[in-house]
């Protein structure tokens, strides 16, 4: 069965931290890893990591794959009220029957105060 | 504008009314599925869709039923409801034609099931 396990499950900080948002998994046939914002609405796609290594930056976000040791990292940079939000991570399966399958974490409740 | 739409947006029922949740999407994507959400379980797939007249089961799909008679419609639909289906559901839809397993997703149905 696919598993994902995202951490911290909640985090709270102060605008301009830095914070690290962990995501490792356990699949099957992997496709692509996803993260997602959501905040009080539909989660929102922010990066899509298929190989190991590459950064996809967007802005103060940045996201980074490790495929051997199974897990990414989402970072945001000097953070703002506005990043407040559930932030979904998410594994895409390759396989047969399952293309496309999404299986995501539990989310990371991200809170950033003035 | 491109976008996935549902209905109703919120819904409250009884025990053991039938209800369906329309979806649609006008990308011309392959792919559907419906998703729900409850706190600290985050996103679990109920079913999913490869195309029309194809779809298959996700994690969670007790209780559920859907049909594809057409591309750009995924309804779900509960025969049944029970409490325990009180959730916020969501549809989302790609293409893996165009290279990327992001998934869009619809605004939401927040269902209540007394």
């Amino acid at each position: 069965e696919d598993k994902v396990v995202q951490s911290p499950l909640s985090l709270v900080v102060h605008e301009g931290d830095t914070v690290t948002l962990n995501c490792s998994y356990e699949v099957t046939n992997f496709r692509s890893l996803l993260w997602y914002k959501q905040e009080k609405k539909a989660p929102t796609f922010l990066f899509m990591l298929t190989s190991s290594g590459i950064e996809k930056k967007s802005g103060r976000l940045s996201s980074i794959l490790d495929k051997k040791e199974l897990f990414s990292i989402l970072n945001i940079t000097a953070t703002q009220t506005g990043d407040s939000a559930i932030y979904l991570c998410a594994v895409a399966n390759a396989g047969g029957t399952s293309y496309g399958k999404l299986t995501f974490g539990q989310g990371t409740i991200l809170t950033v105060h003035p | 504008e491109a976008q996935v739409t549902q209905n109703p947006r919120y819904l409250i029922t009884v025990t053991g009314k039938k209800l369906t949740v329309t979806c649609s999407q006008n990308m011309n994507h392959e792919y559907m599925s419906w998703y729900r959400q409850d706190p600290g379980l985050g996103l679990r797939q109920i079913y999913y869709s490869m195309n029309v007249e194809v779809t298959d089961k996700g994690d969670v799909p007790e209780g559920y039923k859907v049909s594809r008679k057409e591309k750009r419609n995924f309804p779900l639909i509960l025969e049944s409801p029970s409490p325990n289906q009180t959730s916020l559901y969501f549809c989302a839809s790609f293409s893996p034609g165009q290279g990327s397993t992001a998934q869009y997703f619809g605004p939401g149905t927040r269902l209540t099931v007394l």
